[in-house]
């Protein structure tokens, strides 16, 4: 059973685009997390948010909890935003459960 | 960056042989975890630890165990390696999964 859903699992864009990836779940949460993998392979946590907006320079992450839904998004999109976006949830206990991720493609 | 070191980095063994991957963390976070990354797969949770000596299994713990003998310190072992445990392995630590996890750069396993 997938309690974690990412859409697209495959993405590719023009340099400059407005990119969006979607995370949808089927049960209560108590805090979504955004990653990034790169590449090489490395992790790395973008946002953690349990309600509303988060904005780190050119991302944006939001949740609505009432649709247990949440996007991440990319603005003025860049080859160096190439990577693997996954995300994670916490269900109020001390794990994680990881989506499959959504690979990003951003051509110049 | 956290400051979590994973060795070794790369590895091949036979099936059937002893490996222990260590994890090295420098921000004195209680919690730590190990994880194998696998095709077509989210990140899985095979152990983690919630303080020294205190360690639990998570999805995939079959075939591995832990020891957590002093807080900076995290090993996982495969006590007789099969070609199914053939995977990157991730350690991540934080002070609780409410909160960031910081990942290490991974090892990668091929098991023969």
């Amino acid at each position: 059973k997938n309690e974690v859903e990412q859409s697209p699992q495959n993405l590719t864009a023009q340099e400059g685009e407005f990119i969006t990836i979607n995370c949808s779940y089927s049960v209560g949460i108590s805090a979504l997390h955004w990653l990034q993998q790169h590449p090489g392979g490395g992790i790395v946590s973008l946002f953690m948010l349990s309600s509303g907006k988060k904005k780190h320079g050119r991302l944006i992450a939001t949740i609505n909890i009432q649709e247990k839904h949440s996007s991440l998004h990319i603005t003025a999109s860049h080859p160096r935003d190439s990577a693997v976006y996954i995300c994670a949830l916490n269900f109020g206990n001390e794990k994680l459960t990881f989506g499959t991720g959504t690979r990003l493609t951003i051509i110049p | 960056d956290a400051g979590i070191t994973q060795s070794p980095r790369h590895k091949v063994t036979e099936t059937g042989t002893p490996v222990t991957l260590r994890c090295h963390q420098t921000e004195n976070h209680r919690y730590m975890y190990w994880y194998r990354q696998d095709p077509g797969h989210g990140l899985r949770l095979i152990h983690y630890s919630y303080g020294v000596k205190d360690t639990d299994k998570g999805e995939v713990s079959d075939g591995y165990s832990v020891s957590r003998s002093k807080t900076e310190d995290f090993l996982l072992t495969l006590e007789s390696a099969t070609s199914s445990q053939t995977s990157v392995y991730f350690c991540a630590t934080g002070q609780g999964s409410a909160e960031t996890q910081y990942f290490g750069p991974g090892t990668r396993l091929l098991v023969l």
